[in-house]
């Protein structure tokens, strides 16, 4: 069974641009949750959809945007980038609030 | 929102002895409390996991306690190996899986 899969795994951006990662999540899988990671503020949890739906969202400026598919992929977007949105963006996936998450490698975004 | 805290940083240990990482949590509504094992980049991987139905759980040489009362739980490695080096993540969550606040790790080192 194939795991959750970020693409890119790297990606260097200028500040002001946009950027949008994916992730498709483990095969029957309807929940997709996005996470920050940086050496300073450690996981940090982004937003959550299930089925097409934002569930939950945490303390991100509206930069920071998301969507899900109907296949359950998701997208998050992130506009006007600044150095600090440098970090190690996660994804995870899960059936539902009652089971577990896996994670994805990550996408490592680099805002120079 | 959740606050939790994770001791000790860093954690060094003789390969075959005991690693304990303990974690508090803030919000008495919280009743998922996940642990996880990140290794140098890839991303975090679910390695055991606890409802506050429970108070402990064992699976294999990784066994959680729970104490509701006090709001903290902890993680028990016995018999360490080498390959037990990374970063251990606690989490808790009021909304099951899909919404988790992280401690900031525990960067555990096993010495052969």
């Amino acid at each position: 069974k194939a795991g959750v899969t970020q693409t890119p795994r790297y990606l260097i951006k200028t500040r002001g641009q946009q950027v949008t990662l994916s992730c498709s999540p483990i095969s029957g899988h309807r929940s997709v949750s996005w996470y920050q990671q940086t050496p300073g503020q450690g996981l940090q949890f982004l937003f959550e959809y299930f089925s097409e739906t934002q569930r939950n969202k945490g303390n991100f400026p509206g930069r920071f945007s998301g969507r899900q598919f109907s296949n359950s992929r998701s997208e998050m977007n992130v506009s006007t980038l600044e150095l600090g949105d440098s970090a190690l963006y996660l994804c995870a996936s899960s059936l539902g609030a009652e089971t577990e998450a896996f994670f994805g490698q990550g996408t490592r975004l680099t805002v120079v | 929102g959740e606050n939790v805290e994770q001791h000790p940083s860093t954690l060094s240990v003789q390969e075959g002895d005991s690693a304990v990482i303990k974690c508090t949590y803030s919000d008495s509504a919280s009743n998922y409390f996940p642990w996880y094992k990140q290794e140098l980049g890839k991303g975090p991987q679910l390695i055991i996991d606890i409802r506050s139905n429970v108070g402990e759980k064992k699976d294999q040489r990784i066994a959680v306690t729970l104490n509701k009362t006090a709001k903290h739980f902890s993680l028990h490695i016995t018999e360490t190996q080498p390959e037990d080096s990374a970063v251990y993540f606690c989490a808790a969550s009021w909304a099951g899986a899909n919404n988790l606040f992280f401690g900031t790790g525990t960067r555990l080192t096993v010495i052969p």
